[in-house]
């Protein structure tokens, strides 16, 4: 089974550029979520699509950042224009919800794009 | 939101097992506890989710007390391979809050 795929795997960017990082879940997975993380912390939630539809992105700066995920399949993350304060791991995961709260929902993980704001 | 709390390190030593526990003081009725596992320069990975008591699998164990305010993972016999980040989530599958990670704890295992 193919896992989840995210390019591009590194980019360096300046300030007040744009970037767009793109992710291919897991086929079948209707769930599909972004995260940032920061050296040394844990990943941080950023949006989180069920299908089509955006389920949560409380913690999304929407002023520079947006996402999108057409035909509930892709998606591509932006941040336009970019700070230094976005040098992170974009990590995109995907998960299968069966249903049920006794369904174990597990994410399964891309390997990241590493962003770096200079 | 329900916040967890991990120790920010623990070091073992090969074939030790190792405890790591959780604190999860305002976890909800519906919200389940999940472990994942991180390597430098990876994504996270799945471990074990649980909801009560115990339930184990082929890598390791999940211990939660029924009052639910802490998990503990358990690792069997460690080796240097799983030198990782821990981390423990708590939320609901169904819902957009199972997914706050907190620092997580970096397990180092010895020879």
């Amino acid at each position: 089974e193919a896992g989840v795929a995210q390019s591009p795997r590194y980019k360096i960017i300046e300030k007040r550029q744009s970037v767009a990082f793109w992710c291919n879940p897991i086929s079948g997975h209707a769930t599909l979520y972004w995260y940032q993380q920061i050296l040394g912390q844990g990943p941080k939630l950023l949006i989180q699509f069920q299908n089509n539809g955006v389920v949560d992105d409380s913690q999304l700066p929407k002023d520079r950042f947006s996402a999108e995920r057409l035909k509930g399949v892709d998606s591509t993350l932006k941040i336009q224009p970019a700070k230094l304060e976005d040098s992170a791991v974009y990590l995109c995961a995907s998960s299968y919800l069966a249903g049920g709260p006794s369904q174990v929902n597990e994410q399964f993980f891309g390997p990241g794009t590493r962003l770096t704001v200079l | 939101l329900a916040k967890t709390t991990q120790p920010i390190s623990m070091d073992s030593y090969e074939g030790q097992e190792v405890n790591i526990t959780c604190s999860h003081n305002n976890i909800a009725t519906n919200d389940y506890i999940t472990w994942y596992q991180q390597f430098p320069s990876q994504g996270p990975r799945f471990i074990i989710q649980g909801y009560k008591t115990k339930v184990t699998n082929e890598v390791a164990s999940l211990f939660i007390p029924a009052d639910r305010k802490s998990s503990t993972l358990s690792l069997p016999r460690v080796s240097l391979s799983d030198t990782a980040v821990y981390y423990c989530l708590v939320g609901d599958p169904l819902g957009g809050n199972m997914l706050t990670f907190g620092g997580g704890t970096r397990l180092m295992v010895k020879p």
